[in-house]
């Protein structure tokens, strides 16, 4: 899982300001999914991406949230308006091909808002 | 909707103790099954996997038996150490996306 690749690791925002979270998938994978992490909390997922696509976005909040896989560079979950309850691990994901078990996850961003 | 309820933690063994982290889950059909661990400040490593009914999945002495009759896929080990100190989380795929039980928290004592 060393593979996915994420960064910032650790991102500070006040309440307002914008957070944009970078995820570069796994070399060869086309599948990106993007999860929150509450404190002491499990994962809940987010939005599933593929290039140029959002695929299910089920679990995203309606407003300030977005994201979006280019067909080049990495994905990119952006939160506008940040609010104290953002405050949060995000976790990205990748798979390939067609039959997609196993999503191997990167170190996440730590967001914290102050 | 599907769901996973894992067993309550924190969990605290001594080293060479025998270890069961219970997990059952409720689902349409029958989905693959994960457990994944997470280490202090880290991501989630894939632990082990079971993709039908009666699969073993197996890994670093950890198992865990994907048993249908009983919607479960408890874990497993049969000595654990102080380096298997860390989160586990159970897991089941679908359509497309995890969804994860709440975590246990593992700590060995040496």
């Amino acid at each position: 899982n060393a593979g996915v690749m994420q960064n910032p690791r650790h991102l500070v925002r006040r309440r307002g300001q914008e957070a944009r979270l970078r995820c570069s998938p796994m070399k060869g994978h086309s599948h990106v999914y993007w999860y929150r992490q509450l404190p002491e909390e499990g994962l809940k997922f987010m939005v599933y991406l593929q290039k140029e696509n959002i695929i299910d976005e089920s679990g995203m909040p309606k407003e300030r949230f977005s994201a979006e896989f280019p067909k080049e560079g990495p994905s990119i979950l952006r939160i506008q308006q940040v609010v104290r309850g953002d405050s949060a691990a995000y976790f990205c994901a990748s798979s390939w091909g067609e039959t997609v078990h196993i999503q191997y996850f990167g170190a996440g961003t730590r967001l914290s808002v102050l | 909707g599907n769901s996973v309820t894992q067993m309550e933690g924190p969990v605290t063994l001594s080293e060479e103790a025998f270890l069961t982290i219970n997990c059952t889950y409720t689902a349409t059909g029958y989905p693959s099954l994960f457990w994944y661990v997470q280490y202090p400040g880290e991501g989630l490593q894939l632990l082990l996997k079971a993709t039908k009914a009666d699969d073993k999945g197996s890994n670093k002495g950890f198992e865990a038996t994907y048993r249908k009759e009983t919607t479960s896929f408890h874990l497993e080990k049969g000595s654990v150490q102080v380096s298997d100190s860390a989160v586990y989380f159970c897991a089941l795929m679908g359509a497309q996306k995890l969804v994860f039980g709440q975590g246990t928290r593992l700590t060995i004592n040496p």
